[in-house]
């Protein structure tokens, strides 16, 4: 059962442009998120993370908002850059269950120069 | 800072033998580390939580003895793939808590043939 889903599997986007990746889930006792990315023979990178009391967390160019009502989470990168270019994930913990994080099945981006 | 370093990145084993991956902290310690497989097009699947210097918990549906974690210092923790099968050939990769979130090793092919 996939509790996290990330139901864009590629998305591409323009060097400079906003970059905009969803991240749906479906337990509402996550309490936790998280958005790693991933290049090519690599371990993940942490990125961003928001707690569930909040909507809202930058960090630079990474934005990500979180709207409980609607099980939503959103990852903004702007500027976009060649860099980005990696596979993104969410991940979500489940509360009171330590650091038990489900992730989803990732998002290819692209950002063409 | 947070690095953790994960060998080996690939290993083709045969069938009945037996897999060992390490995962090191190189610049902090980590009390607590997760070990997680990814199955082809499927998210990452949480295995089992090792505290340094305790007996690991496993998550539901992992076999304990099959899939031995080892967690004796703080910058170190092993998972022992026990008389390894086809159905075993996945993607294992650690990840630990520091200060400021979380890190992931490069991860493991493991290929059982």
């Amino acid at each position: 059962d996939q509790q996290v889903k990330q139901n864009s599997p590629s998305l591409s986007v323009q060097e400079g442009r906003i970059s905009i990746l969803n991240c749906d889930y479906t337990n509402s006792m996550f309490d936790y998120f998280l958005w790693y990315k991933k290049y090519p023979a690599e371990g993940p990178t942490f990125l961003i993370s928001i707690s569930s009391i909040k909507d809202k967390n930058e960090d630079g160019r990474f934005t990500v908002f979180l709207n409980k009502s609607a099980k939503h989470l959103s990852l903004h990168i702007v500027p976009s850059q060649p860099g980005d270019s990696a596979v993104y994930f969410c991940a979500a913990r489940l509360q009171n269950t330590g650091n038990q994080f489900y992730f989803g099945t990732g998002t290819s981006l692209t950002v063409i120069p | 800072g947070a690095v953790v370093s994960q060998h080996p990145s690939w290993v083709i084993c045969k069938s009945g033998t037996s897999v060992k991956i390490e995962c090191r902290s190189l610049d902090f310690q980590a009390t607590t580390m997760f070990w997680y497989r990814q199955f082809p097009k499927q998210s990452l699947m949480l295995m089992a939580t090792s505290n340094e210097g305790s007996k690991a918990t496993y998550e539901q549906g992992v076999e304990k003895d099959k899939f031995l974690i080892n967690h004796a210092s703080l910058t170190l923790s092993t998972l022992t793939v026990t008389s390894a099968h086809p159905e075993d050939s996945s993607f294992y990769i650690c990840s630990a808590k520091y200060r400021y979130g979380y890190t992931f090793g490069s991860g493991t092919r493991l290929t059982v043939v």
